[in-house]
């Protein structure tokens, strides 16, 4: 069974830290997706890989950067935070390249409150 | 961008009722999926579809893919409590690496 963790299940950090949301997937899966979900908004892409070091840009990248240094893990990372940054953090993966039609396997979360 | 719009966002039923949610585009998709988060939980798979009118089952959950790929239909054949949650379509065309999500559709089954 594919496993995606995520590093912090609940966060809290203040107005202008710099913060880390790291995820890793056990399953030697090529792409890796972070998004965030908002009540009523759903799931929006932030940003997504599809190989090491390689990353594009989803929906939502603004205040967002990523690092995928290694298959394996995928981190995101707000520059400084900021209070409409609070909501629930989602990582994913899938199997193979660009276009992949694999289904997408997320882990649990990571619910951050920026104070 | 593609954009997937789903419909209703809510939808409170009584256990046994049925349920059915709608997803639709504006471009022809090449394929969609669905997947269920329960509350508290994360999103988890439950199917994808490729060709055009195609439909499937899974026990008491039928779906379904329009025959001109732009709409796509889950629909839940007499609720039980278990059914609770948010529903998601993610559709992707062709033009484009990765599905767009819908904004959902939360299921509340009343006993």
């Amino acid at each position: 069974d594919v496993k995606v963790t995520q590093s912090s299940r609940y966060l809290v950090k203040r107005t202008g830290e710099k913060v880390f949301l790291e995820c890793v997937q056990d399953m030697d899966h090529e792409n890796m997706f972070w998004y965030r979900q908002d009540p009523g908004l759903g799931l929006r892409l932030i940003y997504f890989s599809y190989d090491v070091k390689m990353k594009e840009k989803g929906d939502i990248p603004e205040g967002y950067s990523v690092s995928r240094e290694k298959k394996e893990r995928f981190s995101l990372i707000l520059e400084s935070a900021s209070t409409n940054q609070t909501s629930m953090y989602l990582c994913a993966s899938s199997m193979e390249g660009i276009l992949s039609n694999q289904p997408q396997h997320f882990g649990d979360g990571t619910r951050l409150s920026i104070l | 961008g593609q954009q997937v719009m789903q419909i209703p966002q809510y939808q409170h039923v009584q256990e046994g009722e049925d349920f059915t949610t709608y997803c639709n585009s504006s471009t022809t998709l090449s394929n969609i999926q669905w997947y269920k988060q329960r509350p508290g939980g994360h999103p988890v798979f439950l199917i994808q579809l490729v060709k055009s009118g195609e439909v499937k089952k899974q026990k008491r959950l039928t779906f379904q893919f329009g025959e001109a790929k732009k709409n796509s239909s889950l629909h839940i054949t007499a609720t039980q409590t278990t059914d609770v949650g948010t529903y998601f379509c993610a559709g992707k065309s062709g033009g484009s690496y990765i599905p767009t999500f819908g904004r959902g559709t939360s299921l509340i089954v009343h006993p």
